[in-house]
C-alpha cells in the first residue's frame, strides 16, 4: 500500500512564504502531483514531479527527493486566494494515484 | 475546450435508495477515474478505466457500487441501495493518452437521510 503525511493545517500572512511537506512510502513510483482544492470545488493541477530537484512555476514551486520519500510546495507573495487545501499525491508505476488528506492553508491579512 | 462534466451537482435521497452519477470526460481522454471525497479528507479511488475496460476495481465496494464505461467516452457510478456513509463528493477526473495530469470534474456532492 501506499501512505501520504501532510500537515493537517498551516497559517501563513499575506505577502509571506509558505512550505507545505509532504512524505510518502510507496512501491512503483512513478511521479508526485499537487493540486490546490478551494473549499467546494474540484481539484485542480499545480505541479507534477517525476524526477529530484525543483520545479518553479511563478508563484509556485515543488521539490522532489525520491531517496527520502518527501515533497515539498512553496508558496511565494500569498495571496489572500491562495486559502485553499493542498493534496499531495503519489502515481505508481501501475497507473495508481493515491492522495493524501491534504493541508488546508489560511492565508490572513 | 470543454471540462469535465458532471451531473448532478447535488442529490439528495433516503437510505436504501439508488442514485446514479453521470460523467463525460474532456473529449480524446482515455482515462477516467471515479473517485469519492470524504470532509477533510483526499479523494478516494473508486475504479480507473482505460477506454471502455475497468483496469482498476480493487477499491470498489462491489456489494453495492457498480460502473459502466460504454463506448468508452461517458460513465455512470451507481449506487444501490445508499447507505448513510455513502453520503460524501463523488469525483470524476480524465486523462489524455499519455499524460499523467488528471483533470476534475466539479463533483456531486451526495447526502443520504
Amino acid at each position: 500500500g501506499q501512505n501520504i503525511d501532510q500537515p493537517t493545517e498551516m497559517t501563513a500572512t499575506e505577502g509571506a512564504i509558505v512550505q507545505i511537506n509532504c512524505t510518502y512510502q510507496t512501491s512503483g513510483f512513478n511521479g508526485l502531483f499537487w493540486y490546490q482544492q478551494h473549499a467546494g470545488e474540484a481539484p485542480t493541477f499545480l505541479s507534477y514531479n517525476v524526477l529530484d530537484g525543483l520545479e518553479e512555476k511563478g508563484r509556485f514551486s515543488s521539490f522532489l527527493s525520491r531517496s527520502k520519500g518527501y515533497s515539498y510546495l512553496l508558496l511565494k507573495e500569498l495571496q489572500m486566494k491562495d486559502s485553499a487545501s493542498y493534496l499531495c499525491a503519489v502515481n505508481t508505476n501501475a497507473g495508481k494515484s493515491t492522495f493524501g488528506d491534504g493541508t488546508t492553508l489560511t492565508v490572513k491579512p | 475546450e470543454a471540462g469535465v462534466v458532471q451531473s448532478p451537482r447535488y442529490k439528495i435521497i433516503e437510505k436504501k435508495q439508488p442514485v446514479a452519477f453521470w460523467c463525460n470526460p474532456i473529449s480524446g481522454h482515455n482515462t477516467l477515474y471515479w473517485y469519492r471525497q470524504n470532509l477533510g479528507q483526499g479523494p478516494e479511488l473508486l475504479i480507473r478505466y482505460e477506454n471502455e475496460e475497468a483496469v482498476d476495481d480493487s477499491q470498489l465496494p462491489k456489494d453495492r457500487f457498480s460502473a459502466e464505461r460504454l463506448k468508452g467516452v461517458d460513465s455512470t457510478l451507481k449506487i444501490q441501495p445508499a447507505e448513510l456513509g455513502d453520503s460524501a463528493v463523488y469525483l470524476c477526473a480524465s486523462v489524455p493518452g499519455g499524460q499523467e495530469t488528471q483533470y476534475f470534474g466539479p463533483g456531486t456532492r451526495l447526502l443520504v437521510l
